[in-house]
């Protein structure tokens, strides 16, 4: 059975912290690893990764995929109170002709002021 | 910036009723999929839709669940009678190109 395991599944850090959330999966078919941030109600999208060892960037926030690793890391550097969310991985898979998406439980992060 | 949109926001029906569940995809989108979120569980996959078809559907995707397009813009998903258990977070998704999805803000289904 196709999983995504996502750790810590909740931290706390201070504004300025930097953080990593880390994300494992065992998805058949596996084609592509996605993030997003989950406020109070929709996911957003923040990254997909389909190359292993190349990093994607966007402002303060940064992922890789390592496929020999079956994982991925997402960072946030210098948190700030806007970054408290749910951060959400999921595997995309070739099922069908389109594909869909397996979700982990998502890590719930809380940057106090 | 374009938008999935869904609607109503919430909706609160009776256990044996039908819902449908609308959702306006971003334009020139093609692929389209419905989640849902179980209050305090992971986000489920249910079914995806491209080119007036049904590409993949989930075991969550019983003979009580439907979805069209019923015209250009709308993709709806139907419950055709809804049970308790029914009640979560349903999410639309859309995709150009099947790789990178994005999500509407969702429909709160509540079944008394």
């Amino acid at each position: 059975e196709d999983k995504v395991v996502q750790s810590p599944l909740s931290l706390v850090v201070h504004e300025g912290d930097t953080v990593t959330l880390n994300c494992s999966y065992e998805v058949t078919n596996f084609r592509s690893l996605l993030w997003y941030k989950q406020e109070k109600k929709a996911p957003t999208f923040l990254f997909m990764l389909t190359s292993s060892g190349i990093e994607k960037k966007s402002g303060r926030l940064s992922s890789i995929l390592d496929k020999k690793e079956l994982s991925s890391i997402l960072n946030i550097t210098a948190t700030q109170t806007g970054d408290s969310a749910i951060y959400l991985c999921a595997g995309l898979n070739y099922g069908g002709s389109q594909g869909n998406l397996i979700f982990g439980k998502g890590t719930k992060l809380s940057v106090k002021p | 910036e374009p938008e999935v949109t869904q609607t109503p926001s919430h909706q609160v029906t009776q256990m044996g009723q039908e819902v449908i569940l609308r959702c306006v995809p971003i334009s020139n989108h093609l692929y389209f999929y419905w989640y849902r979120q179980i209050l305090g569980q992971k986000v489920e996959f249910l079914v995806s839709f491209y080119n007036n078809e049904i590409s993949e559907k989930s075991e969550i995707f019983d003979d009580q669940f439907s979805v069209e397009r019923p015209d250009g813009s709308n993709f709806t998903l139907k419950i055709r009678s809804t049970k308790l258990e029914d009640s979560a977070m349903y999410f639309c998704a859309s995709s150009p190109d099947s790789g990178e999805q994005y999500f509407g803000p969702g429909t709160r289904l509540t079944v008394t």
